[in-house]
């Protein structure tokens, strides 16, 4: 069954540094999504992403987020300066088509602890 | 606006019980899309089901089952004879139509079920 994979699985770092978490969704799928899920909390839309582009985001997702497609199989989110409350689990996704006709898969997550 | 209401933060049953988990969500469109996902300790996202408004017969898969009442905007679920391998979070969610992927979830029910 095909899957959307994430990495880290669990990343610590300190307040105002950079991070990277990498997802690598289906490969013939065209929608690419960020979720947050603080901890204890319920799971919020960060941003769309398609055809290269940002095609919806948050209030959530400020200046110190950004999204890219670097290659063909990659999708990565980067936290510029990170602050103590970006710490949750981020949740990459993505779906094949528009108009949505199926399951949004979700990969396994990434769990970010700023200290 | 869009919203989803999970009224229940927590239940607790007896393996074997049935349970319901309450949905009730609000929106304007006539065209939409509810999910119900599953969120084991292991914290990954667990696709259970997908409906849209059009379609408002019952399901049934194994010992689970939803009911769908578009008068009332309630989209619950049960889980028959309840098993400790049941015990996660479970979030109702609402996807518009026109907007592909961007998924407005509750804030949860966390179900405990005791041996």
């Amino acid at each position: 069954e095909p899957e959307v994979t994430q990495t880290p699985s669990h990343q610590v770092t300190q307040m105002g540094q950079e991070v990277i978490l990498r997802c690598v969704p289906i490969s013939n799928h065209l929608y690419f999504y960020w979720y947050r899920q603080i901890l204890g909390q319920k799971v919020e839309f960060l941003v769309s992403f398609y055809n290269n582009e940002i095609s919806e985001k948050s209030e959530i997702f400020d200046d110190q987020f950004s999204v890219e497609r670097p290659d063909g199989s990659n999708f990565t989110l980067k936290i510029r300066s990170t602050k103590l409350e970006d710490s949750a689990m981020y949740f990459c996704a993505s779906i094949s088509t528009s108009g949505y006709t199926g399951e949004l898969f979700f990969g396994e997550g990434s769990r970010l602890t700023v200290l | 606006a869009q919203k989803v209401t999970q009224a229940q933060t927590e239940i607790s049953v007896v393996e074997k019980e049935d349970v319901t988990l309450d949905c009730v969500y609000e929106t304007r469109d006539t065209t939409y899309y509810l999910f119900w996902y599953k969120q084991p300790p292991s914290g990954e996202l667990v696709f259970l089901i997908r409906r849209n408004s059009f379609d408002e017969q019952n399901e049934i898969s194994g010992r689970y089952s939803w009911n769908f009442q578009k008068s009332t905007s309630s989209f619950n679920f049960t889980i028959t004879a309840s098993q400790v391998v049941d015990s996660a979070v479970y979030f109702c969610a609402l996807l518009r139509f026109s907007n592909t992927g961007k998924l407005i979830f509750g804030q949860g029910t966390t179900l405990q079920v005791k041996p």
